[in-house]
């Protein structure tokens, strides 16, 4: 079963910080990641998504991502209250344009103010 | 505007009964998805459609049924043999499988 895993958190930060929120998966052959952010209640936003190995930076966040230890993670740098949310990492499974996202659980980030 | 609709936004259904949620994209995207997400639970994929008049089934098809007889639309009906039917209902829409989805705002359906 391919899977892809996050710790569930919550994840707590102060204000200004930078969060680190990771993320493994199983599927060697996984060739595209995605990060969304899903506010309580609502459905899921796509922030960012990556295809190869190293970091991708669009604003606040970067992801990281290094295919060999099968790993990706999202960096928010000036964390900010609004950012509070639960991350959703999802991976490819591995058969390009013929497959589907597979959704880790998500983990919870809290921002302290 | 581009986006994905979805109706109604809250569902209440008696057991025994089916209902059918609604999903529209005006993106022009040729895959749709239906997922379903528990309390503290990732999302679960139901039911996909690559392109018009074909859909697959997801991990957890039964009780379920879908249709895609346009490719803007994707009903999605929840028929009485789904026994625990209360849940967040996601549709979502790609370019083509395998690429970024986005998703609509939700259906959330209760079983009385």
């Amino acid at each position: 079963q391919k899977e892809v895993e996050q710790n569930s958190g919550p994840l707590s930060v102060p204000e200004g910080a930078i969060a680190s929120l990771n993320c493994t998966y199983s599927d060697r052959g996984s060739q595209s990641f995605f990060w969304y952010r899903q506010y309580s209640g609502k459905s899921p936003e796509l922030i960012m998504f990556i295809y190869s190995n190293g970091d991708k930076e669009d604003g606040r966040f970067t992801a990281q991502l290094n295919k060999a230890s099968q790993y990706v993670s999202l960096l928010i740098r000036d964390s900010q209250p609004s950012d509070s949310a639960t991350y959703l990492c999802a991976v490819n499974d591995g058969r390009g344009s013929q497959g589907n996202l597979i959704f880790g659980k998500g983990t919870k980030l809290s921002v302290k103010p | 505007d581009g986006g994905i609709t979805q109706s109604p936004k809250y569902l209440f259904r008696k057991e025994g009964q089916n209902v059918t949620l609604s999903c529209e994209q005006n993106l022009n995207h040729d895959a749709m998805y239906w997922y379903r997400q528990d309390p503290g639970q990732g999302l679960r994929l139901i039911y996909y459609s690559q392109i018009v008049n074909d859909f697959q089934k997801g991990d957890i098809a039964e009780g379920y049924s879908v249709s895609r007889e346009k490719k803007e639309s994707f009903p999605l009906t929840v028929t009485s043999a789904q026994k625990n039917p209360t849940a967040f209902y996601l549709c979502a829409s790609s370019v083509v499988t395998g690429r970024e989805q986005f998703f609509g705002p939700g259906t959330r359906l209760t079983v009385l």
